[in-house]
Formats: C-alpha cells, structure tokens, sequence
C-alpha cells in the first residue's frame, strides 16, 4: 500500500507555544489530506480536509485560527498547533488518498503532550 | 442518524474462533467500502477494500457487503491473539469523502 509519513511521532511542549507537525506522502502525490485527532479510548475525530494550493476546510467546531494547516505541495502537509494548551494534548494523524477507490492511507500519528 | 454504525463491543472470542464485525450505513449511494485495523496507540492500518455486493477473501479475512441492506461485514477466521485491536469501517459515499464509523473493539482470548 501507499505510504504516509509524519513528523515528529511525538512532542512535548510548554503551554503557550507552538508546535508543527508535518505529513507526507512518500510514494504518490496527495491534492488533499486529512488531519484527524483521537483522545484515549475515543474514535477517530476529522478535524479538518487539507487542500494543495488552497484554504483548508475545518470540520465545525475546530478553531482554524488555532489549528493552522498548509498544503504547500503535492506531498506535504502541515498541521501547527498554536498557543498549546494542555487540553490540546492528543493524538494527531494524518491521512492521504490515493487510487482509484480513493483508499485512505494514515501515518503513524503524532502524540503531543503539552504541559 | 449516523452515517457509519458500529457495535462498539467490545467483542471477545476465543483463539482459533470466528470474530464476525458488522457495520451499517445510510448513504445508498455509496461506493467504496473500507475496513482498519488498529491497534492501541497506533494509527489506522487499511486491510481490506469492497467495492462489489458479495464477499470478497484475503487471507484469513473475508469481507462482506450488501449494497441493498446497506451492510457491511468482516468475518476474521482463525483469531489470533494478535487480531486483537480495534476495527474500524470506512464508506465512502462519494464525492472524495470518507466516514468512519466508532470502531468495534476486537479481543482475542488465548
């Protein structure tokens, strides 16, 4: 299967800075991704479709000032918690699209911890 | 009305049992259908794809789907201890757009 990429696989950060945490696809190119958010023991929560070359669309509810996302090419996305707080403190992955069914493929997640 | 539903489970069989996982959606339009496996703290591992009402073998992994029903199932033949993890189904109703359901939480019992 295709393969996704993310960086850092975990961080922890101070309250009241910022983190950024990149996605890419190694082996095919991605117009869009998605960037999703789990707490322990819950599903899968979509935060928000990324976009290359264009604005990002935010599930309801998710602050898009606070949760900023860049599509700056075909292979990289980027997800940049801003002002972390510790209730922010989860589980990020990123998923990416491919093949004619549009098969999802994740990476392996980002554990950030803000303290 | 959720457009993916799952049986959160959990759900336990003995090793060398047959594990069924059912899942229903409300999008008769639907077209692709998805089962992850994932395992605690890990991200989501896609392991198999239906598109075609009937079943569908890959390995020890038979998926099901029943357009008309709205139903979609995966049967895991032989459980191992290491099936165990939680599963989750994904229909994509079109328009490059993907819904996961809860997930159905999966354990294997030596």
């Amino acid at each position: 299967g295709a393969v996704v990429s993310q960086h850092p696989s975990w961080v922890i950060c101070k309250s009241g800075t910022s983190v950024k945490i990149e996605c890419r696809s190694l082996d095919f190119q991605a117009t869009t991704m998605f960037w999703y958010r789990q707490f322990p023991k819950q599903s899968l929560m979509l935060m928000a479709t990324s976009n290359e070359g264009s604005k990002a669309t935010y599930e309801q509810g998710v602050e898009k000032d606070k949760f900023l996302i860049n599509h700056a090419s075909l292979t990289l996305s980027t997800l940049t918690v801003t002002s972390a707080h510790p209730e922010d403190s989860s589980f990020y992955i990123c998923s990416a699209p491919t093949g004619l069914h549009y098969e999802q493929y994740f990476g392996p997640g980002t554990r950030l911890t803000v303290t | 009305q959720k457009e993916v539903e799952q049986n959160s489970g959990p759900l336990s069989v003995p090793e060398g049992a047959i594990a069924s996982l059912n899942c229903t959606y409300s999008d008769r339009g639907s077209q692709s259908f998805f089962w992850y496996r994932q395992y605690s703290g890990k991200s989501p591992e896609l392991i198999m794809s239906i598109y075609s009402n009937g079943d569908k073998e890959d390995g020890r992994f038979t998926a099901q789907l029943n357009k008309a029903s709205q139903y979609v199932s995966l049967l895991i033949r032989d459980s191992q201890p290491s099936d165990s993890a939680t599963y989750l189904c994904a229909v994509e109703p079109g328009a490059n757009n993907l819904f996961f359901g809860t997930g159905t939480r999966l354990t294997v019992i030596p």
